[in-house]
């Protein structure tokens, strides 16, 4: 298993640029999150599904549109990106069943910056 | 307020020695979860050690153990026996809610830095 991959691991863009950061998981597991991970901020929610077709926003969702038609893959997509976004966003995916250990799993990583 | 306070910026350690990294947390729920994840300077974020609210021993993965005083809401990790390969970011985290549906969710403290002197 491959586990949780992300690409790109580097994107610079430009302000008003949009880019979709891919997600994808290999273990089908039913939740995928996003987080974004600012220095001094720890990591903070931006979206989540908790299946196929299922989203819902966290903490900081402006800015990002996400979509779940596949179980694999939850794309993030910045529509125009602004400095502010400069961020290293962290996918992470959690099977069902586990009990009240849902541990998340989490990519690699995409370290973001917009100039 | 801050649901997860991690109050140690950074802390020092000196090899082979225990060191304590601190976490309170506030919830109003009865049924949580409380996690501890680790970031090496290559930036990818190891699960460490994970303890439910309703558990009542604290718990132990090697060497890493969770000191849990469910009334003081705190949940401290402590590492034993310190390795220079230990120097990383320190996250505590909480799941609020029963496992499942939405309650997926975790809210992360702000981290501390732990670096480990030889």
């Amino acid at each position: 298993n491959a586990g949780v991959t992300q690409t790109p691991k580097f994107q610079v863009l430009k302000t008003g640029q949009s880019m979709t950061l891919q997600c994808a998981q290999d273990m089908n597991h039913e939740y995928m999150s996003w987080y974004r991970q600012d220095p001094g901020m720890g990591l903070r929610l931006i979206h989540y599904s908790v299946g196929a077709g299922i989203t819902d926003q966290g903490e900081v969702p402006n800015g990002y549109n996400v979509s779940r038609s596949t179980t694999e893959d939850f794309p993030l997509r910045l529509l125009s990106a602004a400095p502010s976004q400069t961020s290293v966003y962290f996918c992470a995916s959690s099977p069902e069943g586990q009990g009240e250990l849902d541990e998340q799993y989490f990519g690699p990583g995409t370290r973001l910056t917009v100039t | 307020a801050q649901k997860i306070t991690q109050t140690q910026p950074g802390m020092f350690v000196q090899e082979k020695e225990a060191v304590t990294l601190d976490c309170t947390y506030d919830t109003s729920d009865q049924s949580y979860g409380l996690f501890w994840y680790k970031q090496p300077s290559s930036g990818e974020m190891i699960f460490l050690i994970y303890q439910g609210s309703y558990d009542e021993q604290n718990a132990t993965e090697g060497r890493y153990s969770l000191n849990f005083q469910k009334a003081r809401k705190s949940a401290n990790l402590v590492i034993s026996a310190s390795q220079l390969g230990d120097s990383a970011m320190y996250f505590c985290a909480m799941r609020e809610g029963r496992s499942g549906g939405s309650n997926y969710k975790l809210t992360f403290g702000k981290g501390t830095l732990l670096t480990v002197n030889p």
